[in-house]
């Protein structure tokens, strides 16, 4: 069974930082392209930002660009998201997604979600 | 940015009832559309990928339909756990964008 288990939301100040972590199982995940998705609270899906099986490929939301950075050990089978220069626009529930095939980016699984709120 | 725009925005229907969504793209997407349903405090789950093919385990009263611009979910006859938000998404243009959603409501 695919699970995907997000960590490290948290209570941070605007212009802060935070780095979230997905932990995969169940699936081989260096086989598979991942993504970030953000849910603002009583909003819609918004996609962030997404990794190739490469570690090296990646696209953002123009929200975030040149400020988060997504990342991947394959090695670890686990997806990061570094957030800086944190905004109160950012806070959401942020989840990890797998893509369902190599250049097919929707999404077959999800995480729980891990809550980020940016507050002062 | 290729904008998705789903209608309406909420649906009323009573169970046993057929739904019909629609989801409409500023620009073409080929058939790189997928519909996913989300029950209050769970994750999206996907429903239809490649706008009409069901992913795994979906029911068959599920169905997608369109290409281009227009595309469409139909839930043939609305069970109890059906009653949900609904979105879209497209992954033919970077950045992958997804609709502001469809909420199924009992009437």
């Amino acid at each position: 069974e695919v699970q995907l288990l997000e960590s490290g939301g948290d209570l941070v100040q605007p212009g802060g930082s935070l780095r979230l972590s997905c932990a995969g199982s169940g699936f081989t995940f260096r086989s598979y392209a991942m993504s970030w998705v953000r849910q603002a609270p009583g909003k819609g899906l918004e996609w962030v930002s997404g990794v190739g099986i490469d570690g090296v490929t990646t696209s953002y939301s123009d929200s975030v660009k040149g400020r988060f950075s997504i990342s991947r050990d394959n090695s670890k089978n686990t997806l990061y998201l570094q957030m800086n220069s944190l905004r109160a626009e950012d806070t959401a529930v942020y989840y990890c997604a797998k893509s369902t095939a190599p250049g097919k980016h929707c999404f077959d699984s999800w995480g729980q979600g891990t809550l980020v709120t940016v507050s002062s | 940015e290729n904008v998705l725009t789903q209608s309406p925005a909420t649906l009323s229907l009573s169970p046993g009832e057929r739904a019909t969504l629609s989801c409409r793209a500023s620009q073409s997407v080929s058939s790189s559309l997928a519909w996913y349903q989300q029950r209050p405090g769970q994750a999206p789950r996907l429903l239809i990928y490649d706008a009409s093919n069901r992913a795994t385990g979906i029911p068959a009263r599920f169905s997608g339909s369109g290409s281009g611009t227009d595309f469409t979910l139909t839930i043939s006859s609305l069970e109890p756990e059906d009653f949900a938000v609904y979105y879209c998404q497209q992954r033919s243009n970077w950045p992958l964008t997804f609709g502001q959603g469809t909420r199924v409501e009992i009437k």
